[in-house]
């Protein structure tokens, strides 16, 4: 059963700390999302890399947060220094663009961020 | 720039009750339209997909139709379970690309 990987599931850190989350997209998919979920503002996207290109990540902090893609099994999403306006839930979903299966966009179970 | 709305925020139901979720979306030159379920503290699950070329799509109880001339969108569930408690959220693309933008989400409870 394909599915998108996250690591760490949770991680509480102190403000200042770098912290850096990990993605494993679906086999075969091209486009990897970021997204940042949180009670105030719902689901703002990050990020958004096709074919490991950035394609838009215009949604970041750019001071702070920075998004990469290695190679095409995994994405990053880093925070340097980390703020605790910061916690929130950060989802990667990965999708295949331009199938005849629809695009269909598939989420991971997400990183549950909490800075103090 | 694509923005999405949800109506109502959240809605409490008996069970069996036929139910209509909305979405509206304002740039109306996209590929497609997705509406997800999330339970708490988990991820989003895919519930069903309209390309542009549909007006509808459905999958088992779920029926999803799309109006792209008026920006809208709909997610009728019918005969509801206590089992579709949760979270229904639609994303819609920015025009001409597959960067989705969703709507806050409708939270749902169905009643035993």
């Amino acid at each position: 059963d394909a599915r998108v990987t996250q690591t760490p599931r949770h991680k509480v850190t102190e403000m200042g700390q770098e912290v850096t989350m990990r993605c494993q997209p679906i086999l075969g998919h091209n486009t990897v999302f970021w997204y940042r979920q949180t009670m105030m503002q719902g689901l703002e996207l990050l990020a958004y890399f096709r074919n490991r290109a950035p394609l838009d990540d215009s949604g970041m902090p750019k001071d702070r947060f920075s998004a990469e893609m290695p190679d095409a099994t995994l994405a990053t999403l880093k925070i340097q220094p980390s703020e605790p306006r910061d916690s929130a839930v950060y989802f990667c979903a990965s999708g295949a663009d331009g199938t005849l299966t629809g695009n269909t966009i598939y989420f991971g179970e997400g990183s549950w961020l909490t800075v103090v | 720039k694509q923005e999405v709305t949800q109506i109502p925020a959240a809605l409490s139901v008996p069970e069996g009750e036929n139910l209509v979720l909305n979405c509206s979306f304002t740039d109306s030159a996209i590929y497609n339209l997705q509406w997800f379920r999330q339970d708490p503290g988990k991820g989003l699950t895919s519930l069903l997909l309209i390309q542009s070329s549909q007006r509808e799509q459905t999958s088992g109880r779920l029926n999803a139709s799309l109006d792209k001339s008026s920006g809208r969108s709909t997610l009728y569930i019918a005969a509801s379970q206590p089992g579709d408690s949760a979270t229904y959220l639609c994303a819609a693309p920015t025009s001409g690309t597959y960067k989705y933008i969703f709507g806050t989400g409708t939270r749902l409870k169905v009643l035993a």
